[in-house]
């Protein structure tokens, strides 16, 4: 089952904005959106939005997610220390019945 | 407090079987859709398999497909995560998590090795 495509790593500075993409298609995330999870090492992930843009409770309004067509983004506003870590997007596939994730990406603040 | 505790994780030969069980506290866990997602050393997070609420519908990543199953039992608030025929790319950290369109809560994790 293919997944979905995420960009490696992305570096950005202290305080600065960080957007984050998730490329998939008509059957995931162009049928009923995205997912995004943060995960630090060692840990499990954590949810920061799901169908393209809704926000759990308690999760920072620094965090917003939204979505073009076959495109999931996650943007990360005013980048803090505490945000670098694996950023990982999911979306249901109507076409196999499995949600599939991204291969992550690597978020570097410098 | 909402919690998921999976255990049941080891080491198994290749071939082995082993039963994962997860353990669900603090929401009404009859009311949810649960989720297993793994994750192998130093590589990304791969479901693997959920069950609806009453355990009538489930659905597999094509790689375990005829190989695990998942059931869940209401009255003790758990899921467990039968895998027979294990192989070594089945060696990962398995998660439960609670499936709600995005998977919101999540365990801490049980390890498994598939080695000789």
């Amino acid at each position: 089952q293919a997944g979905l495509t995420q960009p490696p790593s992305v570096s950005k500075g202290l305080r600065q904005t960080a957007t984050l993409t998730c490329t998939g298609n008509s059957n995931n995330v162009g049928y009923e959106g995205a997912a995004w999870l943060q995960q630090y090492q060692g840990h499990p992930p954590k949810l920061l939005s799901y169908r393209d843009h809704n926000r759990p409770s308690g999760i920072s309004e620094r965090f917003s997610a939204s979505r073009s067509g076959n495109t999931a983004s996650l943007t990360i506003t005013g980048l803090q220390p505490e945000d670098e870590a694996d950023y990982y997007c999911s979306a249901w596939d109507s076409s196999v019945s499995a949600w599939v994730f991204g291969g992550g990406t690597k978020l570097t603040v410098l | 407090e909402v919690q998921l505790v999976e255990s049941g994780g080891g080491l198994v030969q290749p071939g082995g079987s082993l039963r994962l069980s997860c353990a669900v506290s603090g929401f009404t866990f009859s009311s949810y859709w649960i989720s297993w997602v793994r994750q192998a050393p130093g590589k990304g997070l791969e479901w693997v398999a959920n069950i609806n609420q009453d355990g009538s519908a489930t659905y597999f990543v094509g790689s375990v497909k005829g190989r695990f199953t998942i059931s869940r039992d209401n009255a003790k608030n758990s899921v467990f995560l039968q895998m027979n025929s294990l192989r070594a790319e089945d060696t990962a950290v398995y998660y439960c998590a609670r499936d709600t369109g995005g998977c919101d809560y999540w365990g801490q994790g049980t390890l498994v090795t598939v080695s000789s």
